[in-house]
């Protein structure tokens, strides 16, 4: 069954660095999403991605937060400036069209320290 | 906003027991709900997407019931088994442009052998 990849599985990161967290989604896949979840709370939504643009993006999501597809198989979350309160797991998701659901890839979590 | 809710947060069942989680939502305009799984420290597997125009959906021993004008869902699962222990998540989504899911609280579920 196709899946969801996602790289690296855990990474830590001093505060104030930058990161990139890798997704490979589902092949024919056209939607793409990432979420969070900080330890012990609900999944947070924070960007949706459709034709090489955002569609739609929390109030999480803000200046310090970027995606990008950059090859057509990729696509990437990067933080600038890392604080505290970004560690958590992050995943990301994909789906054909809206009605079939999302595949969820297995997160990576973010540890700043 | 869409506020999604489980109910109960935890529970604890012998194994063989049938079982019912429920999860309720404040906007019944879905356009979809998904069932999904969590294991500790882990993504999130898809069990069950039920359409907005759908009542029900069954895979083997897992059954989801929706019914949108009361904003509820129910997640019945039959013959309990120590490996169904995990946490079970539902999320809702509002639109059929591939937006956001909103996800509950989750219910952590234990099965005792």
């Amino acid at each position: 069954e196709p899946e969801v990849t996602q790289t690296p599985s855990h990474q830590v990161t001093q505060m104030g660095q930058e990161v990139i967290l890798r997704c490979v989604p589902i092949s024919n896949h056209l939607y793409f999403y990432w979420y969070r979840q900080i330890l012990g709370q609900k999944v947070e939504f924070l960007v949706s991605f459709y034709n090489n643009e955002i569609s739609e993006k929390s109030e999480i999501f803000d200046d310090q937060f970027s995606v990008e597809r950059p090859d057509g198989s990729n696509f990437t979350l990067k933080i600038r400036s890392t604080k505290l309160e970004d560690s958590a797991m992050y995943f990301c998701a994909s789906s054909g069209r809206p009605s079939s659901g999302y595949t969820f890839g297995s997160g990576t979590r973010l540890t700043v320290v | 906003k869409q506020e999604v809710t489980q109910i109960p947060a935890a529970l604890s069942v012998p194994e063989g027991e049938n079982l019912v989680l429920n999860c309720s939502f404040t906007d019944s305009a879905i356009y979809n709900l998904q069932w999904f799984r969590q294991d500790p420290g882990k993504g999130l597997t898809s069990l069950l997407l039920i359409q907005s125009s759908q009542r029900e959906q069954t895979s083997g021993r897992l059954n989801a019931s929706l019914d949108k004008s009361s904003g509820r869902s129910t997640l019945y699962i039959a013959a309990s088994q120590p490996g169904d222990s995990a946490t079970y998540l539902c999320a809702v989504g509002l639109s059929n442009t591939g937006n956001q899911f909103y996800f509950g609280t989750g219910t952590s579920l234990t099965v005792i052998p």
